[in-house]
């Protein structure tokens, strides 16, 4: 069935420095990949998103990468700062839109 | 512009009950999806509703159903809850399939 794994689970970095958090999706069919931050009693926010034709997007510190071949993509963050610090959500979606499929986050740790 | 609406935001209900959720997208958006969040489990499909059809459905038990009215606001309503169901709701809009998906603050269900 559809699946999406994402890794790692945690990732505690220091401020400044960079953060890739990596996704591998099982259905090939898949063509639209968002990332959402969630911080701590918030709703999840869309931060980035790719679509298949598409290789990469780049949005200020935030990146996407996607390889379709492979069935993966990366969030990259660059020069990090403390609130930034939250759980990322990637996911796949066919069609762009109406049903998700979430990786199980990862908890990105900025230290000062 | 509103975001999306969710009510109540939080529920305690007993082994047994029945509960009704309730979604108000985004004005003009007619697609509503729904995911339940755990700490084990993730982010969770449930369904989605577009122009008052289930368009998808995710792997849920019978007890989940949801609905969409004529406004595009949707309810979805657990039966028989059991204690697995204790679990954040999230409903999320968008203007229809293919598109960027913003999500409520979610409702909070505790089943004691």
């Amino acid at each position: 069935g559809e699946n999406v794994e994402q890794h790692p689970s945690t990732l505690s970095v220091q401020e400044g420095d960079s953060a890739v958090i990596k996704c591998t999706y099982s259905d090939s069919a898949s063509n639209y990949f968002p990332w959402y931050k969630q911080e701590l009693g918030k709703r999840p926010q869309l931060i980035i998103d790719i679509r298949s034709n598409v290789g990469e997007k780049k949005d200020q510190r935030i990146a996407v990468t996607l390889n379709k071949t492979a069935k993966h993509f990366s969030l990259h963050i660059t020069e990090t700062q403390p609130e930034d610090s939250a759980v990322y959500f990637c996911a796949a979606s066919i069609n762009q839109g109406g049903k998700l499929i979430f990786g199980q986050g990862t908890e990105l740790s900025v230290k000062p | 512009k509103a975001g999306v609406t969710q009510t109540p935001r939080y529920l305690i209900k007993t082994r047994g009950q029945q509960v009704t959720l309730s979604c108000s997208p985004i004005s003009g958006h007619r697609s509503v999806s729904w995911y339940q969040q755990t700490p084990g489990q993730g982010l969770q499909f449930l369904f989605e509703y577009f122009s008052e059809t289930q368009r998808n459905k995710g792997n849920f038990p019978g007890r989940f159903s949801g609905r969409q009215f004529s406004n595009s606001r949707s309810e979805m309503n657990v039966s028989t809850l059991e204690l697995g169901d204790s679990a954040l709701y999230l409903c999320a809009s968008s203007p229809s399939k293919g598109n960027i998906q913003y999500f409520g603050a979610g409702t909070r269900l505790s089943v004691l």
